[in-house]
Protein backbone atom coordinates (compact mmCIF):
# COMPACT_ATOMS: atom_id res chain seq x y z
CA UNK A 1 0.00 0.00 0.00
CA UNK A 2 1.11 3.23 -0.76
CA UNK A 3 2.38 5.64 1.67
CA UNK A 4 0.59 8.53 3.25
CA UNK A 5 1.76 11.62 4.41
CA UNK A 6 -0.95 14.01 6.53
CA UNK A 7 0.39 17.56 8.74
CA UNK A 8 0.18 16.28 12.98
CA UNK A 9 -2.19 19.10 13.37
CA UNK A 10 -4.82 21.32 12.68
CA UNK A 11 -7.17 23.80 14.66
CA UNK A 12 -10.33 24.74 13.44
CA UNK A 13 -13.22 26.99 14.51
CA UNK A 14 -16.12 25.83 15.55
CA UNK A 15 -19.20 25.84 12.80
CA UNK A 16 -16.51 26.33 10.08
CA UNK A 17 -14.99 23.79 7.77
CA UNK A 18 -12.19 21.36 8.19
CA UNK A 19 -10.28 21.25 5.65
CA UNK A 20 -7.52 17.71 6.12
CA UNK A 21 -4.99 17.30 3.83
CA UNK A 22 -3.41 14.12 2.32
CA UNK A 23 -0.50 13.53 0.42
CA UNK A 24 -0.10 9.96 -1.93
CA UNK A 25 1.89 10.49 -4.35
CA UNK A 26 2.57 7.22 -4.51
CA UNK A 27 -0.42 5.84 -5.20
CA UNK A 28 -1.61 3.16 -7.86
CA UNK A 29 -4.37 2.87 -9.77
CA UNK A 30 -5.94 0.36 -8.14
CA UNK A 31 -5.24 1.40 -4.35
CA UNK A 32 -8.73 3.98 -2.98
CA UNK A 33 -8.34 6.41 -0.59
CA UNK A 34 -9.68 5.69 3.06
CA UNK A 35 -10.45 8.09 5.97
CA UNK A 36 -11.01 6.76 9.17
CA UNK A 37 -11.31 8.63 12.84
CA UNK A 38 -10.20 8.31 16.09
CA UNK A 39 -11.48 9.90 19.20
CA UNK A 40 -9.59 9.58 22.47
CA UNK A 41 -8.99 5.81 24.16
CA UNK A 42 -11.89 4.53 21.31
CA UNK A 43 -11.98 2.44 18.02
CA UNK A 44 -11.00 4.27 14.85
CA UNK A 45 -14.52 4.81 13.12
CA UNK A 46 -14.77 5.28 9.46
CA UNK A 47 -15.50 7.92 7.85
CA UNK A 48 -15.62 7.62 4.19
CA UNK A 49 -13.28 6.43 0.53
CA UNK A 50 -12.71 6.89 -3.00
CA UNK A 51 -10.83 5.70 -5.79
CA UNK A 52 -11.09 8.89 -8.07
CA UNK A 53 -14.10 10.58 -7.94
CA UNK A 54 -15.06 13.03 -5.59
CA UNK A 55 -17.74 11.47 -2.43
CA UNK A 56 -20.11 12.85 -0.16
CA UNK A 57 -22.00 11.24 2.50
CA UNK A 58 -23.60 12.15 6.01
CA UNK A 59 -20.60 12.87 7.40
CA UNK A 60 -17.77 14.58 5.10
CA UNK A 61 -16.64 14.93 1.94
CA UNK A 62 -13.87 13.86 0.19
CA UNK A 63 -11.84 15.79 -2.68
CA UNK A 64 -8.84 13.79 -4.82
CA UNK A 65 -7.50 15.62 -7.12
CA UNK A 66 -7.23 14.39 -10.91
CA UNK A 67 -3.49 13.07 -10.62
CA UNK A 68 -4.61 11.43 -7.22
CA UNK A 69 -1.58 11.93 -5.81
CA UNK A 70 -3.24 14.09 -3.18
CA UNK A 71 -6.94 14.63 -1.17
CA UNK A 72 -8.87 16.50 1.28
CA UNK A 73 -11.37 15.68 3.90
CA UNK A 74 -13.86 18.23 4.35
CA UNK A 75 -16.04 18.07 7.64
CA UNK A 76 -18.57 21.14 6.37
CA UNK A 77 -19.65 22.53 9.92
CA UNK A 78 -16.97 21.43 12.30
CA UNK A 79 -18.02 21.00 15.94
CA UNK A 80 -16.26 20.27 19.29
CA UNK A 81 -17.28 16.57 19.04
CA UNK A 82 -15.29 16.24 15.67
CA UNK A 83 -11.75 16.55 17.52
CA UNK A 84 -9.87 13.44 16.80
CA UNK A 85 -7.00 12.06 15.24
CA UNK A 86 -8.12 11.80 11.22
CA UNK A 87 -5.89 8.94 9.43
CA UNK A 88 -5.59 9.10 5.85
CA UNK A 89 -4.98 5.30 4.61
CA UNK A 90 -4.63 4.01 1.03
CA UNK A 91 -5.25 0.27 0.40
CA UNK A 92 -5.29 -1.50 -2.70
CA UNK A 93 -9.14 -2.70 -4.02
CA UNK A 94 -10.06 -6.28 -4.97
CA UNK A 95 -7.73 -8.17 -3.51
CA UNK A 96 -5.12 -8.68 -0.13
CA UNK A 97 -5.57 -9.37 3.39
CA UNK A 98 -2.85 -7.40 4.95
CA UNK A 99 -4.91 -4.99 7.40
CA UNK A 100 -4.83 -0.66 7.13
CA UNK A 101 -1.96 0.46 7.38
CA UNK A 102 -2.17 3.63 9.72
CA UNK A 103 0.57 6.26 10.13
CA UNK A 104 0.33 8.87 13.04
CA UNK A 105 -2.32 11.00 11.19
CA UNK A 106 -3.67 14.29 11.88
CA UNK A 107 -4.64 15.69 15.27
CA UNK A 108 -7.89 17.66 14.78
CA UNK A 109 -8.64 20.04 17.20
CA UNK A 110 -11.72 22.28 16.99
CA UNK A 111 -11.67 25.43 19.03
CA UNK A 112 -15.20 27.04 20.53
CA UNK B 1 -27.99 -2.83 14.38
CA UNK B 2 -25.03 -3.61 16.96
CA UNK B 3 -21.70 -2.94 15.77
CA UNK B 4 -18.37 -4.62 16.62
CA UNK B 5 -17.80 -5.99 20.36
CA UNK B 6 -14.77 -6.62 22.17
CA UNK B 7 -14.13 -8.33 25.53
CA UNK B 8 -12.98 -7.64 28.08
CA UNK B 9 -12.94 -3.48 28.26
CA UNK B 10 -9.96 -4.14 30.17
CA UNK B 11 -7.13 -6.01 31.78
CA UNK B 12 -4.38 -6.22 33.53
CA UNK B 13 -1.51 -9.20 33.53
CA UNK B 14 1.78 -9.58 34.88
CA UNK B 15 5.00 -10.71 32.56
CA UNK B 16 4.90 -14.29 31.79
CA UNK B 17 1.02 -14.75 31.51
CA UNK B 18 -1.20 -15.76 28.87
CA UNK B 19 -3.92 -13.56 27.56
CA UNK B 20 -7.23 -13.68 25.58
CA UNK B 21 -9.31 -11.37 24.03
CA UNK B 22 -12.58 -11.89 22.21
CA UNK B 23 -14.16 -10.25 19.44
CA UNK B 24 -17.88 -10.22 17.77
CA UNK B 25 -18.45 -8.86 14.35
CA UNK B 26 -21.27 -6.60 13.25
CA UNK B 27 -24.06 -9.42 11.70
CA UNK B 28 -23.41 -10.67 8.12
CA UNK B 29 -19.26 -9.59 8.47
CA UNK B 30 -17.54 -12.81 7.58
CA UNK B 31 -13.95 -11.14 8.00
CA UNK B 32 -12.24 -10.63 11.52
CA UNK B 33 -9.10 -8.39 11.50
CA UNK B 34 -7.02 -7.29 15.14
CA UNK B 35 -4.88 -4.20 15.57
CA UNK B 36 -2.54 -3.49 18.19
CA UNK B 37 -2.03 0.44 19.54
CA UNK B 38 0.17 1.54 21.54
CA UNK B 39 0.04 4.99 23.09
CA UNK B 40 0.99 7.62 20.57
CA UNK B 41 1.22 5.09 17.69
CA UNK B 42 -1.61 4.45 14.77
CA UNK B 43 -3.07 0.64 15.34
CA UNK B 44 -0.57 -1.92 13.65
CA UNK B 45 -2.29 -4.87 12.00
CA UNK B 46 -2.08 -8.15 13.58
CA UNK B 47 -3.94 -10.79 11.81
CA UNK B 48 -7.32 -11.19 9.14
CA UNK B 49 -9.06 -14.37 9.30
CA UNK B 50 -11.93 -15.08 7.03
CA UNK B 51 -14.15 -18.22 6.96
CA UNK B 52 -11.80 -19.32 9.87
CA UNK B 53 -9.07 -19.63 8.10
CA UNK B 54 -6.05 -16.75 8.24
CA UNK B 55 -5.64 -14.75 5.57
CA UNK B 56 -3.18 -12.24 6.31
CA UNK B 57 -0.57 -11.57 9.21
CA UNK B 58 1.26 -9.10 10.14
CA UNK B 59 4.83 -8.56 11.49
CA UNK B 60 4.39 -10.12 14.81
CA UNK B 61 6.01 -12.69 16.82
CA UNK B 62 4.53 -16.23 17.33
CA UNK B 63 3.28 -15.28 20.42
CA UNK B 64 0.38 -14.00 19.00
CA UNK B 65 -2.17 -16.10 17.73
CA UNK B 66 -5.80 -16.08 16.81
CA UNK B 67 -8.81 -17.92 15.40
CA UNK B 68 -11.89 -17.54 14.34
CA UNK B 69 -15.62 -19.38 14.64
CA UNK B 70 -18.56 -21.06 13.08
CA UNK B 71 -20.46 -17.74 14.32
CA UNK B 72 -17.51 -15.40 12.90
CA UNK B 73 -16.68 -14.15 16.48
CA UNK B 74 -12.73 -14.47 17.03
CA UNK B 75 -9.91 -14.73 19.78
CA UNK B 76 -7.05 -13.06 20.29
CA UNK B 77 -3.98 -15.12 22.21
CA UNK B 78 -0.95 -13.77 23.14
CA UNK B 79 1.35 -15.79 25.70
CA UNK B 80 4.26 -14.99 27.64
CA UNK B 81 3.38 -11.40 28.02
CA UNK B 82 5.64 -9.05 27.91
CA UNK B 83 5.51 -5.44 28.98
CA UNK B 84 5.79 -4.06 25.45
CA UNK B 85 2.99 -5.82 24.99
CA UNK B 86 0.44 -3.32 27.14
CA UNK B 87 -1.62 -1.45 24.48
CA UNK B 88 -5.28 -0.89 22.99
CA UNK B 89 -6.44 -4.34 21.00
CA UNK B 90 -8.84 -3.26 18.24
CA UNK B 91 -10.95 -6.08 16.52
CA UNK B 92 -11.97 -4.62 13.19
CA UNK B 93 -15.09 -6.44 11.05
CA UNK B 94 -15.95 -6.34 7.47
CA UNK B 95 -18.35 -8.09 4.77
CA UNK B 96 -15.32 -10.02 2.93
CA UNK B 97 -11.19 -9.98 2.83
CA UNK B 98 -9.42 -7.37 0.63
CA UNK B 99 -10.98 -5.35 -2.13
CA UNK B 100 -13.10 -2.08 -1.41
CA UNK B 101 -16.14 -2.83 -0.40
CA UNK B 102 -13.72 -4.98 2.23
CA UNK B 103 -14.62 -1.25 4.74
CA UNK B 104 -13.40 -2.23 8.05
CA UNK B 105 -15.69 -1.46 11.12
CA UNK B 106 -13.63 -1.33 14.32
CA UNK B 107 -14.75 -2.11 17.65
CA UNK B 108 -14.06 -0.28 21.27
CA UNK B 109 -10.86 -1.93 22.00
CA UNK B 110 -9.29 -3.84 24.93
CA UNK B 111 -7.18 -1.91 27.38
CA UNK B 112 -4.51 -4.35 28.34
CA UNK B 113 -1.75 -3.31 30.77
CA UNK B 114 1.16 -5.71 31.62
CA UNK B 115 3.24 -5.38 34.94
Amino acid sequence: DAKTTQPTSMDCAEGRAANLPCNHSTISGNEYVYWYRQIHSQGPQYIIHGLKNNETNEMASLIITEDRKSSTLILPHATLRDTAVYYCIVRVGGGGADGLTFGKGTHLIIQP
Amino acid sequence: DAGVTQSPTHLIKTRGQHVTLRCSPISGHKSVSWYQQVLGQGPQFIFQYYEKEERGRGNFPDRFSARQFPNYSSELNVNALLLGDSALYLCASSRTSGGHTDTQYFGPGTRLTVL
